[in-house]
């Protein structure tokens, strides 16, 4: 199956610093990407839909000047988490949709970033 | 409005036992269904998934998942737990509404007892 990858896996940061947190896909190319974020034993909360060449579409209620989503290659996309808080620290995923598997919706995810903000 | 419903947060099982993870959806559309597994810190792996054809799916890991229409249903079975099997399990739609977007139930998480 297709292969998406995060990295980092684990990141640690001080209160106010900005986090990059990137995700490719390796093995096929992605028009579209969509970043969650996951609370301890909690369901995957869709942040943004990451679109290639163009602006990410945020959900609402997800601040889009603190979650800056990148999306410049079609393998690439990345999210920067601005001036992170306490509050910022989760879990979170990217996934990605094949080109011409868009009609099945089947998503394939990367490994997750565990985000620690002191 | 498309929801997706899992009974149980959680779901105990004996090494060995029959495996039944619930999930029931609601869509306005012909849905296309999931089952994704994860582990501690990881991202989430499919299981299996329902699209069109046949309504019984088989999946990785001896998992397999009926669409019954009628009842909304997409539950999850196994006819025989390991070990291994601890883990969340997320049940999910995908609909084409002008633009697919995928919803995730909240998760169960399989414990297996030895």
């Amino acid at each position: 199956g297709a292969v998406v990858s995060q990295h980092p896996s684990r990141v640690i940061c001080k209160s106010g610093t900005s986090v990059k947190i990137e995700c490719r896909s390796l093995d096929f190319q992605a028009t579209t990407m969509f970043w969650y974020r996951q609370f301890p034993k909690q369901s995957l909360m869709l942040m943004a839909t990451s679109n290639e060449g163009s602006k990410a579409t945020y959900e609402q209620g997800v601040e889009k000047d603190k979650f800056l989503i990148n999306h410049a290659s079609l393998t690439l996309s990345t999210l920067t988490v601005t001036s992170a808080h306490p509050e910022d620290s989760s879990f979170y995923i990217c996934s990605a949709r094949v080109l011409g598997q868009a009609t099945t919706g089947e998503l394939f995810f990367g490994e997750g970033s565990r985000l620690t903000v002191l | 409005a498309q929801s997706v419903t899992q009974l149980g947060s959680h779901v105990s099982v004996s090494e060995g036992a029959l495996v039944l993870l619930r999930c029931n959806y609601s869509s306005s559309v012909p849905p296309y269904l999931f089952w994704y597994v994860q582990y501690p810190n990881q991202g989430l792996q499919l299981l299996l998934k329902y699209t069109t054809g046949a309504t019984l799916v088989k999946g990785i890991n001896g998992f397999e998942a009926e669409f019954k229409k009628s009842e909304t249903s997409f539950h999850l079975t196994k006819p025989s737990a390991h070990m291994s099997d601890a883990a969340e399990y997320f049940c999910a739609v995908s609909m084409n509404t002008g633009g697919f977007k995928t919803i995730f139930g909240a998760g169960t998480r399989l414990f297996v007892k030895a």
